[in-house]
Order: C-alpha cells, then structure tokens, then sequence
C-alpha cells in the first residue's frame, strides 16, 4: 500500500538557520505529493505542492522538489523564522486517473520549533 | 470570505454518548471529508463524500457516522461504539474527489471524553 514517512522529530532550530525536512514516500505510478502545515490549535493549510517528477513546489520561500528516482519530496527553507514554527506533513495522493477518488496519505508530522 | 467552519471549538462526551461535529463549507465543493488526528501521528480517513446524499467509509470509520444531505454540510457522529475517542478532529473539502483536487481543511474539533 501507499505509505509516507518523514524524519523523526522534534526539529529545534535558531533564526535564519537552514531548514530541511526530509520526506520519503512508497506508492506505485506516480502520486501527487503535497506538503501541510498546521500552526498551533489550527487546522492544516496546503504549504506546497508538486504532480509530476522533477516538478518544484514553492511557497512562503519553502521548497520541495518531487525526486522520483529517489521517491523523495524532501521540504527546505532557506532562512527560517519563528513565525514558521508549526507541525508540517508530507502527504500523497495517488494518481488513479480519470474522476477515480484518490485517498491523502499523511506522514506522522515533523514538529519545528524556531527560537529566536 | 469562502472557508470550512468546524464547530465546536472543544467537545466533551460522557460515557455512551453520542456526539455530533458540525463541518460547513460555503466554497461550492463537491467533496467532503472528515479526519482524525491523534498525537505524533499523521491524519487517518473516517468517511468521505463525493457528491449530496453518497458517502464512503475511510480507514477508521468504524464507530462513526456520517450524513450528506445538503453541499455545504457533512456532520460527523461520534457514537459510543467508539471506544477511544478522544483526539482532534478535521474536515477537509475539495472542489471534486478528483486526484489532482488540493484539499481544504477546516480548524478542526478537539473531542474529549469525561
């Protein structure tokens, strides 16, 4: 079955520090692949997203490239803030085709916690 | 402004009760759908709905009940078949059930058993 699974947390970083969250995923095909956030007490808000191999994802200056060949959609910021600190997911979604419904298969979330 | 609007905030259910979570959407998405969330876990699938009065179980839909009789609304029962029901719970929709449809979520519920 479809299976996703993101670095161990949690992930502790300074200000402005270089941020990387990795994400591997197993599906057969080619799913979409999609990156979450989801701020304290909220719901999740769609970060990022990429349906093809080779595509690039970006957002809010996060960015994730959808790596087939190492069946990875790894999520990277440059310069991260504290107002970025938030629980992130790495989902996907298979690529059935046709009006098919294609089920969201999360990861178990990596928690970012950005000190000032 | 177009949003999904779970209700309530926070939800307490007493031992063999049912409970029922509101999910309002006013974005004129076909589909809808309902996850739960427990801690260092991802989200699971309870039930989804494609279209008015059709819905599907999920993977962890037992326990649960769902209704679609209107677009915008799919209330989710807690019943008290469900034996450990406590976690954070959220509604999504998306314009279709199509595989490329990004999903939308709501704030989310937090149930909690007294």
């Amino acid at each position: 079955g479809n299976s996703v699974t993101q670095m161990e947390g949690p992930v502790t970083l300074s200000e402005e520090a270089f941020l990387t969250i990795n994400c591997t995923y197993t599906a057969t095909g080619y799913p979409s692949l999609f990156w979450y956030v989801q701020y304290p007490g909220e719901g999740l808000q769609l970060l990022l997203k990429a349906t093809k191999a080779d595509d690039k994802g970006s957002n809010k200056g996060f960015e994730a490239t959808y790596r087939k060949e190492t069946t990875s959609f790894h999520l990277e910021k440059g310069s991260v803030q504290v107002s970025d600190s938030a629980v992130y997911f790495c989902a996907l979604r298979p690529n059935a085709g046709g009006t098919s419904y294609g089920k969201l298969t999360f990861g178990q979330g990596t928690i970012l916690t950005v000190h000032p | 402004d177009g949003g999904i609007t779970q209700s309530p905030k926070y939800l307490f259910r007493k031992e063999g009760q049912n409970v029922t979570l509101s999910c309002e959407q006013n974005l004129n998405h076909d589909a809808m759908y309902w996850y739960r969330q427990d801690p260092g876990q991802g989200l699971r699938l309870i039930y989804y709905s494609q279209i008015v009065n059709d819905f599907q179980k999920g993977d962890i839909a037992e326990g649960y009940s769902v209704s679609r009789e209107k677009k915008e609304s799919f209330p989710l029962t807690v019943t008290s078949a469900q034996k450990n029901p406590t976690a954070f719970y959220l509604c999504a929709s998306s314009i279709r059930a199509l595989v490329q449809e990004t999903q939308y979520f709501g704030p989310g519920t937090r149930l909690l058993v007294l």
